[in-house]
């Protein structure tokens, strides 16, 4: 069975470009999570859908960041413009769950995201 | 408000057990996770535990749960190489997503 996927696996862009993270979730799951993960703050929840609607975006750190979630089975993670501060691993996760259900997140693999 | 922590290294040798440990603010979260993440690759679902249970057994993992003092432990009997990863504590949170430690790096020695 495919798992969660993301692309691509590494970014290197210079600062002010546009970048764009992409997610599959497994089929059949109706919530996807993004996080994004650093040395200093560890792993941070980003934003949060369910049933492709934003549940949860107080994680999202400014008005650069944007997520779209257009179908069950596609989401974005977009960043205009790219700052050096924003490179991190990107994972997303996805789940059949929602509210306080035991259905485990199944994570991506992630983005590396290098911003110079 | 919602913090879960952990001790952010352990080291032990191959054969011996490993005790990982994690304390949690939110007395209402209903289930509480253990993740396994390796080099270069995503977070693993290791466990989960119930908060109305005390005890969890899976093969090598056994996952102990204090919910007077909000403490959670993994173990992992007979530790081998392969096992060498950073583990992950989460809690529940309040809008259905996950709070996660910042991970404790078991390094395994021969």
């Amino acid at each position: 069975d495919a798992g969660v996927i993301q692309s691509p696996r590494h970014e290197v862009t210079e600062m002010g470009q546009e970048v764009t993270l992409r997610c599959k979730p497994i089929s059949g799951h109706n919530s996807l999570f993004w996080y994004r993960q650093t040395m200093m703050r560890g792993l941070e929840l980003l934003i949060y859908f369910n049933n492709n609607v934003p549940i949860d975006d107080s994680g999202m750190p400014e008005d650069r960041f944007s997520a779209k979630m257009p179908n069950a089975s596609f989401s974005t993670l977009k960043i205009q413009p790219s700052e050096p501060r924003d490179s991190a691993v990107y994972f997303c996760a996805s789940s059949s769950g929602t509210g306080y259900s035991n259905q485990p997140q199944h994570f991506g693999d992630g983005t590396r995201l290098s911003i110079l | 408000g919602e913090d879960v922590e952990q001790s952010l290294f352990l080291s032990v040798r191959e054969g011996d057990s490993s005790v990982i440990n994690c304390t949690y603010t939110d007395s209402s979260s209903t289930y509480l996770y253990w993740y396994k993440q390796e080099p270069g690759a995503g977070l693993q679902l290791l466990t989960y535990i119930f908060s109305n249970m005390d005890m969890k057994q899976d093969q090598r993992l056994t996952v102990l749960l204090n919910k007077k003092d909000k403490h959670l432990s993994l173990r992992i009997a007979d530790t081998q190489t392969g096992d060498s990863a950073i583990y992950f504590c989460a809690e529940t949170g309040s809008q259905g997503n996950l709070i996660f430690g910042k991970g404790t790096k078991l390094s395994v020695k021969p």
